[in-house]
């Protein structure tokens, strides 16, 4: 089945240590964001790719940045992880962009701080 | 820009019993509505979405109907299961980055159904 597939699902990783999520989908989409969702909250947009055009939302931190080598994967890397980046990472897809246009979901990558 | 606005959870109710959770929206244009459905550990699933006024989203029982004239997407079923139980969140297209579109989302409504 044609998907979205998060590595890993869940992920520790020590303060100020750099850390990579990964994200790879097999829907052959233009369009791939990543999303921060902390606890009992909405996701947050944090970025997108429409094919190699990178979108970087206005209050993203500089801490956080991303990578699409090619269609099919994206990466988020965290340069300096704080305690307060702890939260369920959220990669999706969509064929276009546009007003009418659903996403499509991983299951997330669990990120915690130590 | 386009925004959303959910009723505040924690929902609880007994199985069987009816489920309305309010969805009201601000936007330029027409954008489509959509609810995704969150269960405890995992990412989010498109649950149904309308694309235009008057249109009536329906799927797993669950339905909403866009809502010009009130602004709204409320989300409902007549009779809730247990596996219902999760976190229920409405969205719509907003502006995003430099060009483009992307969801936002409102901040959700858990649901607890209880035998």
């Amino acid at each position: 089945d044609a998907m979205v597939i998060q590595n890993p699902r869940y992920q520790v990783t020590q303060f100020g240590k750099p850390v990579t999520l990964s994200c790879s989908q097999t829907l052959n989409h233009n369009v791939m964001y990543w999303y921060q969702q902390k606890s009992s909250q909405a996701p947050k947009l944090l970025f997108h790719y429409y094919d190699k055009d990178f979108n970087n939302e206005a209050d993203t931190p500089d801490n956080f940045q991303s990578r699409r080598p090619n269609t099919s994967f994206c990466f988020l890397d965290i340069r300096s992880p704080g305690l307060g980046d702890a939260a369920m990472y959220l990669c999706a897809t969509s064929s276009r962009t546009g007003t009418n246009t659903e996403a499509f979901f991983g299951q997330g990558t669990r990120l915690t701080v130590v | 820009g386009n925004s959303v606005t959910q009723m505040e959870g924690p929902v609880t109710l007994s199985e069987e019993a009816f489920l309305t959770i309010n969805c009201t929206y601000t936007a330029t244009g027409y954008p489509s509505l959509f609810w995704y459905v969150q269960y405890p550990g995992e990412g989010l699933q498109l649950l149904l979405k309308a694309t235009k006024a008057d249109d009536k989203g329906s799927n797993k029982g669950f339905e909403a109907t866009y809502r010009k004239e009130t602004t709204s997407f409320h989300l409902e079923k007549g009779s809730v299961q247990v596996s219902d139980s999760a976190v229920y969140f409405c969205a719509l297209s907003d502006r995003a980055g430099n060009s483009g579109y992307a969801l936002n989302f409102g901040k959700g409504t858990s649901l607890l159904v209880t035998p």
